[in-house]
C-alpha cells in the first residue's frame, strides 16, 4: 500500500525557518517524482514545489522560489521542503503527494495528510 | 497562469441522482492534461480521472470526465453518500500546475 506521511509542521515566527519531511513506503521511491501542494485556511489548493526521481531536477513555484528548497534523500525514502523567510501567506497545511511519473508531470496519484504550517508572531 | 473556474460552489442531491460538475479554464489547457480529485474531511486527497477522462486505478466506473480545450465535466452517474466530498479540478498542461476553487458535492 502507498504510503505517505507528512512531518515537521508546526509555528514559526516571519522571517523563520521549518523543514517539512515526506516519507513514504509501499513503492519504488527513486522511481516517481515527488511534490508538494498546499492549502491556505479559505483558500484554493496551490502546487508548491517538485522534485525528479533522481533528485537531480527541481521545479518550484514563483511565490516561494529563492526561498524554499527541496531535496530527497531515496536511500531513506524521504523528501525535505526547507523553507526560509517565512510569511504569513505561507500559513498552510503542506500536503506531500506522489507524481505519476519518475519527472514532473504534474499530476498527483497519492497524497499525504498533511502537516500545518503556522507563521506568526 | 492558467485560471480554473468551477461550478457550482455546491451541489446538494440526493442519493441515486446525477451529479455533473463543470470546470472551466482561463485558457486552452495544453494535451487535455486536466485531473480531478477528491476531498473527504480528514482524508487524504484523491485522485478520481486523469487526462480528462481516463479513470485513476480503483475508480468505480459511476466517476467519469469528458471535456478538452477550455470546458470540462465531471460525473457521478449514481450518488451514493460516501460521495459527500469537496472535488477539485487540476490542470497539468502548462506550469505552473493550478487548481480549482473546489466544488462541495453534499448528499441529502
Amino acid at each position: 500500500e502507498v504510503q505517505l506521511l507528512e512531518s515537521g509542521g508546526g509555528l514559526v515566527q516571519p522571517g523563520g525557518s521549518l523543514r517539512l519531511s515526506c516519507t513514504a513506503s509501499g513503492f519504488t521511491f527513486s522511481s516517481y517524482a515527488i511534490n508538494w501542494v498546499r492549502q491556505a485556511p479559505g483558500k484554493g489548493l496551490e502546487w508548491v514545489s517538485a522534485i525528479g526521481g533522481s533528485g537531480a531536477d527541481t521545479w518550484y513555484g514563483d511565490s516561494v522560489k529563492g526561498r524554499f528548497t527541496i531535496s530527497r534523500d531515496n536511500s531513506r525514502n524521504t523528501v525535505y521542503l526547507q523553507m526560509n523567510s517565512l510569511r504569513a501567506e505561507d500559513t498552510a497545511i503542506y500536503y506531500c503527494a506522489r507524481d505519476l511519473s519518475r519527472y514532473n508531470s504534474g499530476c498527483f496519484d497519492f497524497w499525504g495528510q498533511g502537516t500545518l504550517v503556522t507563521v506568526s508572531s | 497562469e492558467i485560471v480554473l473556474t468551477q461550478s457550482p460552489g455546491t451541489l446538494v442531491l440526493p442519493p441515486g441522482e446525477r451529479a455533473t460538475l463543470s470546470c472551466r479554464s482561463s485558457q486552452s489547457v495544453s494535451g487535455n492534461y486536466v485531473a480531478w480529485y477528491q476531498r473527504t474531511p480528514g482524508q487524504a486527497p484523491r485522485l478520481l480521472i486523469y487526462g480528462a477522462s481516463r479513470r485513476a486505478t480503483g475508480i468505480p466506473d459511476r466517476f467519469s470526465g469528458s471535456g478538452s480545450g477550455t470546458d470540462f465535466n465531471f460525473t457521478i452517474s449514481r450518488l451514493e453518500p460516501e460521495d459527500s466530498a469537496v472535488y477539485y479540478c487540476q490542470q497539468y498542461g502548462t506550469s505552473p500546475w493550478t487548481f480549482g476553487q473546489g466544488t462541495k458535492v453534499e448528499i441529502k
